[in-house]
């Protein structure tokens, strides 16, 4: 069975400050991995997704996530953060053609 | 494209009646699968369609969830008679293909509120 661990429900940092949401992974083979967004009011927005071809992934808005085998995680990071990231995020999980198995989100506030 | 349209956006019915949640996926998805986040606790799933046929509803939680999906394009999901505890924001998603690869085009989601 897959599952999903996001350390932190909230996190909180000041405006220009560097964004590292963590997000530890099990599955007992290859995995997919992804990470979704959700705006105030909106749906689920694919952020990027690790599909086993290079390990650190860019996606949208200036964030990306790097995969790392040894210690099963896929964090999300961005180098500033802007108030328009303000939002939960979520990491996401599959294997071959099993459901997205979601974790709990981590909701991220930015101070001006 | 259009992308994955729910509807309605937000439900408020009394505990006993019926809701019958509606979702459109993208043009061409074959796949379609439904979500659903009780509050405060992460986003579960339901159920997966593959064109008109149930490939896993493994994550329906009773049967007083039904969810359909003739002719292969829409979706409803019915829920009767609701209870309390299934309050929550249902979120229906499309993908083109089954592969662990394909991420999800999810909709906005359906805000079921039971009273």
């Amino acid at each position: 069975a897959q599952s999903v661990t996001q350390l932190g429900s909230h996190v909180s940092v000041s405006e220009g400050a560097l964004v590292l949401l963590r997000c530890n992974y099990s599955s007992s083979v290859p995995p997919y991995l992804f990470w979704y967004v959700q705006y105030p009011n909106q749906g689920l927005q694919l952020l990027l997704k690790y599909t086993s071809a290079a390990t650190l992934v860019k996606g949208i808005n200036g964030f990306e996530a790097e995969f790392k085998k040894s210690e099963t995680s896929f964090h999300l990071t961005k180098p500033s953060a802007h108030m328009s990231d303000a939002a939960e995020y979520f990491c996401a999980v599959r294997s071959g053609n099993t459901p997205l198995v979601f974790g709990k989100g981590t909701r991220l506030s930015v101070i001006a | 494209e259009a992308g994955v349209t729910q509807f309605p956006s937000h439900s408020v019915i009394e505990k006993g009646q019926t809701v019958t949640l509606r979702c459109d996926p993208i043009s061409g998805h074959d796949n379609l699968y439904w979500y659903r986040r009780v509050m405060g606790k992460e986003i579960k799933f339901l159920l997966h369609f593959v064109k008109e046929s149930k490939q896993d509803e493994s994550g329906m939680p009773n049967n007083r969830f039904l969810a359909e999906r003739t002719g292969g394009t829409y979706s409803t999901l019915k829920v009767q008679p609701a209870e309390l505890e299934d309050s929550g924001v249902y979120f229906c998603a499309s993908s083109q293909g089954t592969g662990g690869a394909y991420g999800y085009t999810f909709g906005s989601g359906t805000r079921l509120t039971v009273v």
